[in-house]
């Protein structure tokens, strides 16, 4: 079964610190890649999606993200955080005709003062 | 550009009502739209596929019947939870597929309560 694996429910970081919320995928094919940042009680925000070409993706807010095909991984990175990017990090991949998502099961980010 | 509207933000409705909510693409034509349900702390649950003048696909374990969703025109698709019960109590978000960029923008999102 497809699927996309967020393994940290949390990641907790120092304001000024880099970050990193992980996320690995399990899909067939060469899937579109996804993230999107939800604040509560909001829908999803679009941050950045993989499609094809350079594997280093930049996004919205100095978020950017990394596309390892051997590793299957797509991992959210910034290099600076603030207390505002404190939410909730969904990772998704597209894997086919049907055009679903498939979402991963959400990273908590709390970024410190 | 891509703006997914969804209405209303909230509501509450007393038990065995009916509830509508909207979901318009406000500057493209979204053949595909998708509705999802979140429970507290969770990821989301793809409830259906609504495409645009077909019957909707619906995930296993959706009741049909209790989710009616309709897709009238490229820029609209409803979601009526009938009967609603506070099992039904969720959080319900909307998405709009964009082929010219295979893009997915979702919309802000309803909280139903049922009392």
């Amino acid at each position: 079964a497809q699927s996309v694996a967020q393994p940290e429910d949390q990641v907790n970081v120092a304001e000024g610190n880099p970050l990193t919320v992980k996320c690995t995928y399990s899909v067939s094919g060469n899937p579109y890649l996804f993230w999107y940042v939800q604040y509560p009680n909001r829908g999803l925000q679009f941050l950045l999606k993989y499609i094809t070409g350079d594997n280093l993706v930049k996004g919205s807010y100095g978020f950017e993200a990394e596309f390892n095909k051997s590793q299957t991984s797509f991992h959210l990175k910034k290099p600076s955080a603030l207390v505002s990017d404190s939410a909730l990090y969904f990772c998704a991949a597209d894997g086919g005709a049907t055009n679903k998502l498939i979402f991963g099961t959400g990273t908590l980010l709390a970024v410190q003062p | 550009g891509a703006v997914v509207s969804q209405h209303p933000s909230w509501v509450i409705c007393k038990s065995g009502t009916s509830v509508k909510i909207e979901c318009r693409s406000l500057d493209f034509q979204a053949t595909t739209m998708f509705w999802y349900r979140q429970f507290p702390k969770q990821s989301l649950m793809l409830m259906a596929t609504s495409n645009e003048g077909s019957k909707a696909t619906y995930e296993q374990g959706v009741e049909k019947d209790k989710f009616l969703i309709n897709h009238a025109s490229l820029t609209l698709s409803t979601l009526t939870v009938t009967s609603a019960h506070p099992e039904d109590s969720s959080f319900y978000i909307c998405s709009a597929y964009r082929t010219e960029n295979y893009g997915y923008t979702f919309g802000s999102g309803t909280r139903l309560t049922v009392v």
